[in-house]
């Protein structure tokens, strides 16, 4: 069963404290990207890797930062650093080629506390 | 900047009758188009998509059109069932920005059975 698995599904911490989300894809693809949801708004990017070993700031990476040491997992910390962290987060991969899809995982709800 | 622009946040359609939602965009660069639908605390679910050389493309009972002069594109579900109450994102990418996604805000569409 191809897919992304995203965990946990809700998370809590107290706020000055580190949390790393976890994103797990056997898609074989190449491309993985972590998105921000807030409330009536839509998807905003804040890293993405177009391969392992490599990555590069979306439009909201401030606060938050990643690692990608194997094709199958794209781990995302959010720090202390970021102001706002309360907020759905969403995985998704693809191949790194223009014009093809992005699939994304179920998400992890984080609340800062 | 919002580069996707999606307004009449909300819409209620009876069952049986047709959905249309619409997006507009800024960057003349957007050369491939999606659609998703996202259900409450659940990652987004690719729906259709369309490439900036093509004008329609349909897939059951979604189609798609794109109007590149006038930067607009518009999805429509027809017939609604009341499992289509979700809210819909539409997003754009540019065919030399690594596959990066601009979404939209969302419309939520309620089908009434």
């Amino acid at each position: 069963d191809g897919g992304i698995t995203q965990s946990p599904k809700y998370l809590f911490r107290k706020e000055g404290q580190n949390v790393t989300l976890s994103c797990e894809q056997n898609l074989n693809h190449d491309a993985m990207y972590w998105y921000r949801q807030d409330p009536g708004q839509g998807l905003r990017l804040i890293y993405y890797s177009q391969i392992v070993n490599d990555f590069q700031k979306g439009d909201i990476a401030e606060g938050y930062s990643v690692s990608r040491e194997k094709k199958e997992s794209f781990p995302l910390t959010v720090t202390s650093a970021q102001k706002n962290p309360t907020a759905f987060y969403l995985c998704a991969s693809s191949t790194p080629r223009g014009g093809d899809t992005q699939y994304f995982g179920p998400g992890t709800r984080l609340t800062v506390l | 900047d919002q580069q996707v622009k999606q307004n009449s946040p909300s819409l209620s359609v009876q069952e049986g009758r047709i959905s249309i939602l619409n997006c507009d965009y800024t960057n003349s660069m957007f050369d491939y188009f999606l659609w998703y639908k996202k259900y409450p605390a659940e990652g987004p679910t690719f729906l259709i998509s369309i490439s900036s050389i093509k004008d329609k493309n349909e897939d059951g009972r979604f189609t798609v059109f794109l109007n590149k002069s006038a930067k607009h594109l518009s999805l429509h579900i027809v017939p609604s069932q009341p499992g289509d109450s979700a809210v819909y994102f539409c997003a754009a990418s540019a065919k030399d920005g690594n596959n990066r996604l601009a979404f939209g805000k969302g419309n939520q569409v309620v089908v009434i059975p």
